[in-house]
């Protein structure tokens, strides 16, 4: 089945630690994108990437990195710089940069 | 800015009753509008995307329409399995360069259907 998988489905993170979220896609893809949701808010774009080895801050990219090594992969680190992590993380991917996007199920963070 | 407002927050309907919901944008050029169904704690479901002015799309009780500032999200005769969250989306001209590819969110509209 192709689709976009997200893992883990929760994940629980102490304070000052860096925590991995991944997301993989094989649907030959070549955008991906991290979106955060939070509750009573729109989703807000994070970071995307529309080629592998590259990628664009979005609108809260402060206290998140990426990396683009693969097209069928797009991690992304929440560093401990990141104020306020708790929140649903969502990942989706596009054909093309300018494609209807689809996004994965996602991973609830939480920060204990 | 490019802002995505949707309305109402939140809709209660009995089954069979029909009714919108609203997505109003303000973009200095649309290259799309996208309509997602969100379940709680998954993933936004992909529904529709309008690109024009007067274009309608279907999909069993769902109907969107577009126009130059709004875009109506129609269901007839809902049942409960159509509770969820739908969330409009819009993605600027592609000449906007940087931002190719992105999409502004509302912040949803709640519906619950009860039977």
């Amino acid at each position: 089945d192709g689709g976009i998988t997200q893992s883990p489905k929760y994940l629980f993170r102490k304070e000052g630690q860096n925590v991995t979220l991944s997301c993989e896609q094989n649907l030959n893809h070549d955008a991906m994108y991290w979106y955060r949701q939070d509750p009573g808010q729109g989703l807000r774009l994070i970071y995307y990437s529309q080629i592998v080895n590259d990628f664009q801050k979005g609108d809260i990219a402060e206290g998140y990195s990426v990396s683009r090594e693969k097209k069928e992969s797009f991690p992304l680190t929440v560093t401990s710089a990141q104020k306020n992590p708790t929140a649903f993380y969502l990942c989706a991917s596009s054909p093309r940069g300018a494609d209807t996007q689809y996004f994965g199920p996602g991973t609830r963070l939480t920060v204990l | 800015e490019d802002q995505v407002t949707q309305s109402p927050e939140a809709l209660r309907l009995q089954e069979g009753e029909s009714s919108s919901l609203n997505c109003s944008y303000t973009v200095s050029g649309l290259r799309g509008l996208f309509w997602y169904r969100q379940d709680p704690g998954k993933g936004p479901e992909f529904l529709f995307t309008l690109y024009s002015a007067g274009e309608e799309k279907e999909k069993e009780r769902l109907k969107a329409t577009l126009t130059k500032k709004e875009s109506f999200l129609h269901i007839t005769a809902p049942k409960p399995e159509d509770s969820a969250t739908y969330l409009c989306a819009v993605q600027p001209s592609a000449d906007r360069g940087s931002t190719l590819g992105r999409l502004y969110f509302g912040r949803g509209t709640q519906l619950t259907v009860w039977p």
